[in-house]
């Protein structure tokens, strides 16, 4: 077990509606990587979260946003979901400077009906 | 920016046998190649890593090699056993300077046969 927790396991929303998706780092680590995973695809990375400030960004819109709070938990909003939304939505996080390790978590399936 | 192809998509192997995973990657500067292992329902776990400056790391019956001038980095798996059965992503960084940003590759769907 890496230690690093999210919740809700499943959520089911409808398209157009809001999302929020929380992350409890690994104890120690000050640095949070969210990551996008599509059914039978490797996981996209979506943000990274370090002292509280995005901290690099991938190929996503601004509907998808971030908060790291000073203990380290995390949040993923997503607005206005689109059915292509639905996937596996993992955290991951790591010790910034520490040899690159990142540990995931179990994630959080999001299905947009 | 980087990207990451992997092969083989799945891999069949009798229980006792090697396997191999390979995959090759874009931008040379990457310099941090890990490898996860993913079970049904459950998150990426990291099985064993390689950085820039090594070509070879080993930990039991688990061994990456690393190609930098060709690009491409393998997982060999000796003695498998049906617990290795799960989906295996390589990825590539730039490191922590970049956001720590892991592009993966697509996966490797490994099934040992017992």
């Amino acid at each position: 077990e890496t230690g690093v927790t999210q919740s809700p396991t499943h959520l089911i929303k409808t398209r157009g509606q809001q999302v929020t998706l929380r992350c409890s780092s690994q104890s120690g680590h000050n640095t949070v990587s969210w990551y996008q995973q599509a059914l039978g695809q490797g996981p996209q990375f979506i943000f990274q979260y370090y002292r509280e400030e995005e901290n690099g960004r991938g190929n996503f819109p601004p509907r998808f946003s971030g908060l790291q709070f000073p203990n380290y938990s995390s949040e993923l909003n997503v607005n206005a979901l689109e059915l292509d939304d639905s996937a596996l939505y993992l955290c991951a996080s790591s010790l910034a400077g520490r040899d690159n390790e990142q540990f995931f978590g179990p994630g959080t399936r999001l299905t947009v009906l | 920016g980087e990207n990451v192809e992997q092969h083989p998509s799945t891999l069949s192997v009798q229980e006792g046998d090697s396997a191999v995973i390979k995959c090759t990657y874009s931008d040379s500067a990457s310099n941090y190649f890990p490898w996860y292992k993913q079970e049904l329902g459950k998150g990426p776990q990291l099985i064993i890593d390689i950085r820039s400056n090594v070509g070879e790391k080993k930990d039991q019956r688990i061994a990456v090699t690393l190609n930098k001038t060709a690009k491409h980095f393998s997982l060999h798996i000796t003695e498998t056993q049906p617990e290795d059965s799960a989906v295996y992503f390589c990825a590539a960084s730039l490191g922590y300077n970049y956001g720590q940003n892991f592009v993966f590759g697509p996966g490797t769907r490994l099934s040992v046969l017992p």
